[in-house]
């Protein structure tokens, strides 16, 4: 059963700074590596999907990183801004039917300002 | 926003009834999947339809039961309502991709609530 971890579970930053947060899942098997971003009240935003070893995607001030050998992905934020605050979900399918996505618990991000 | 609606917003039920939730698909789009989120979890797979047929399910009972629609809309049914069933429950909406992973795009939710 595939299972996929996040850390920290919670994480609180000043605005301006930066962070990141880990995500890790088996490295055998691997296909696909997706995060989301969750507002609260809102709907889960989808950030990156990544799936090649070495992957490097940016959004903005956000960026993401892939290793596949060793079955983790980092999420960078730069600059950390209260808008930043939100749950951080990574996710993965357990085969490349792609049917189903299995989720960590998320990391959630709190900037005060 | 993803442009997949839910409804409705929240929903308080007893145990033993049953619920429907609705999902309308974003446009374009295919399949859905229904995920459950308890408390302190992240979300749990349910299970998928693809173009009105069940592709692949989770590790839930079969009281948990859905349809999708010619319009590729979806519902999720739920019998006989346990306490454990409350939950935010999400849909999310994609399309098949050849050789490539699809992105769910996920609406904001049935929050379900079992007294």
């Amino acid at each position: 059963i595939l299972n996929v971890e996040q850390s920290p579970q919670s994480l609180h930053v000043q605005e301006g700074d930066s962070t990141n947060f880990t995500c890790s899942f088996p490295s055998s098997n691997f296909y696909a590596l997706h995060w989301y971003r969750w507002e609260t009240a809102k709907s889960p935003e989808a950030l990156f999907v990544m799936t090649l070893n070495g992957d490097e995607k940016k959004k903005g001030r956000i960026s993401a990183t892939l290793n596949t050998k060793e079955g983790y992905s980092y999420l960078y934020i730069k600059g950390s801004q209260p808008e930043d605050s939100a749950t951080y979900l990574c996710a993965s399918p357990p085969n490349q039917a792609g049917t189903a996505l299995i989720f960590g618990k998320g990391t959630t991000l709190s900037v005060s300002s | 926003e993803t442009g997949v609606t839910q409804s409705p917003t929240h929903l308080i039920k007893t145990r033993g009834q049953q619920v429907t939730l609705r999902c309308s698909s974003q446009s374009g789009h295919n399949t859905v999947s229904w995920y459950q989120q308890a408390l302190g979890q992240g979300p749990q797979f349910i299970f998928q339809y693809y173009r009105e047929e069940e592709n692949g399910r989770g590790n839930f009972p079969p009281r948990f039961s859905g349809l999708q629609f010619p319009n590729y809309s979806s519902e999720l049914n739920v019998n006989a309502l346990e306490l454990d069933d409350s939950a935010l429950y999400l849909c999310a909406s994609s399309t098949r991709l050849a050789g490539g992973p699809d992105t769910q795009y996920f609406g904001p939710g049935t929050r379900l609530t079992v007294l």
